[in-house]
């Protein structure tokens, strides 16, 4: 059975920085393709970002240049570098994989000054 | 980017059909836009109920149904159940662009 499970979510200040952590069982992170997708309060699915099993990444352009997509093979888990935060920012975080078929309980990040 | 709309909320009665369907700025959606179907429960993450158009996973209801209608995506509800009430997400894929999901339809059961 695929799990999921973030973490590393919290209150950090506009322009502050977090780093997601989204640890997988069941499932190998680094032989396939991931995403992030986030939900502000009350608003709608937003995707933010891939990592392919190849490696290569692809990234919203609201995050583009601020967010970073990366895995670690050993520890099997996946990451969102998360730079430059701002109010907009503020949202559940979830880790998914790349067919949506798996969804963590998500992480919640509160931008905010 | 494209816009993906869904009815901002719709009303079903126990045991009727009700039909969601995810429209795109582009133009007419297409079995190329692998459309997702995902069912949010408040409070909680979502789970997908269909992907490429109309396949399901083992965990989807067998009255959840996904196709094209009309140059939408669609998602089906036949005989609908008090917990099916929850907010519809749908997703589709761009050929070289982002993923983009649509605005959600809440689905009442009254």
């Amino acid at each position: 059975e695929v799990q999921l499970v973030e973490s590393g979510g919290g209150l950090v200040q506009p322009g502050g920085s977090l780093r997601l952590s989204c640890a997988a069982s069941g499932f190998t992170v680094s032989s396939n393709y991931m995403n992030w997708v986030r939900q502000a309060p009350g608003k709608r699915l937003e995707w933010v970002s891939i990592i392919y099993g190849g490696g290569s990444t692809d990234y919203a352009e609201s995050v583009k240049g601020r967010f970073t997509i990366s895995r670690h093979r050993f520890k099997n888990t996946l990451y969102l570098q998360m730079n430059n935060l701002r109010f907009e920012d503020t949202a559940v975080y979830y880790c998914v994989t790349g067919d949506y078929a798996n969804w963590g309980q998500g992480t919640l990040v509160t931008v905010s000054s | 980017q494209a816009v993906v709309t869904q009815e901002p909320s719709l009303t079903v009665s126990p045991g009727e059909t009700v039909t969601l369907t995810c429209a795109s700025s582009t133009g007419a959606v297409t079995s190329g836009h692998y459309p997702y179907w995902f069912q949010q429960q408040p409070g909680q993450a979502p789970r997908t109920l269909i992907y490429d158009t109309n396949n399901k996973h083992s965990w989807t209801p067998a009255r959840f149904s996904g196709s094209l209608l009309g140059g939408k995506a669609a998602l089906t509800l036949s005989g609908a159940q008090p917990e099916d009430e929850a907010e519809y997400y749908c997703l589709l894929s761009y050929s070289g662009a982002r993923p983009v999901f649509g605005g959600g339809t809440k689905l009442t059961v009254l």
